[in-house]
């Protein structure tokens, strides 16, 4: 079994300030771990995976995130936060190996980016 | 390369009636997952395929299958449509160790 908590439904940031979107999971096996961006009408778009290997990912567009299996968290960051930022994060869990074929995603964290 | 390509991207169909989702993935790629996204719900898993073979299934009614071509193309289908069915449908194919690749989706409202 596998889930996800992303703490915040909604994350508002000063242009050019750190943006920190929590993510929580929960998984009988070693995890696989993901991050999407959705912005409106559009589909998800990959910003970075977590496979077992590095524990700390980059990403495209600057961001970053840490696996920590003690705190079962990967935590999506990017130091500073640009206007085009803004749009909803999903963070995503499957089991290793892909062996059930499927992501369980978060609520989702809204990011809105302040000039 | 192409990416994941959904069609329509919108439709609009009336209560009681059935609807058909297509899905083309990317080159190469031969498995195909569906999801269903809602403001109340969020995202949820509807079922995936590989090899014309569907080897997982989320938790939704009947009304709500699919399949795979030989060509990995997928369909999916919802038979006696409801309001609750209105959504956003997305379509994911993958290829072990590169994750899953989003197409832009198709917007199904009922009316």
């Amino acid at each position: 079994a596998q889930s996800v908590t992303q703490l915040g439904s909604h994350v508002s940031v000063s242009e050019g300030a750190l943006v920190l979107l929590r993510c929580n999971y929960s998984s009988s096996v070693p995890p696989y771990l993901f991050w999407y961006v959705q912005y409106p009408n559009q589909g998800l778009q990959l910003l970075l995976k977590y496979t077992s290997a590095a524990t700390l990912v980059k990403g495209i567009n600057g961001f970053e995130a840490e696996f920590k299996k003690s705190e079962t968290s990967f935590h999506l960051t990017k130091p500073s936060a640009h206007m085009s930022d803004a749009a909803e994060y999903f963070c995503a869990v499957s089991l290793s190996g892909g062996s059930n074929y499927k992501l369980t995603f978060g609520k989702g964290t809204l990011l809105t980016v302040n000039p | 390369k192409a990416g994941v390509t959904q069609t329509p991207r919108y439709l609009i169909k009336t209560r009681g009636q059935q609807v058909t989702l297509s899905c083309s993935p990317i080159s190469g790629h031969r498995s195909v997952s569906w999801y269903q996204q809602t403001p109340g719900q969020g995202l949820q898993f509807l079922f995936e395929y590989f090899s014309e073979t569907q080897r997982n299934k989320g938790n939704f009614p009947g009304r709500f299958s699919g399949r795979q071509f030989s060509n990995s193309r997928s369909e999916m289908n919802v038979s006696t449509l409801e309001l609750g069915d209105s959504a956003l449908y997305l379509c994911a194919s993958s290829f072990p160790g590169d994750g899953y690749t989003f197409g832009s989706g198709t917007r199904l409202t009922v009316v």
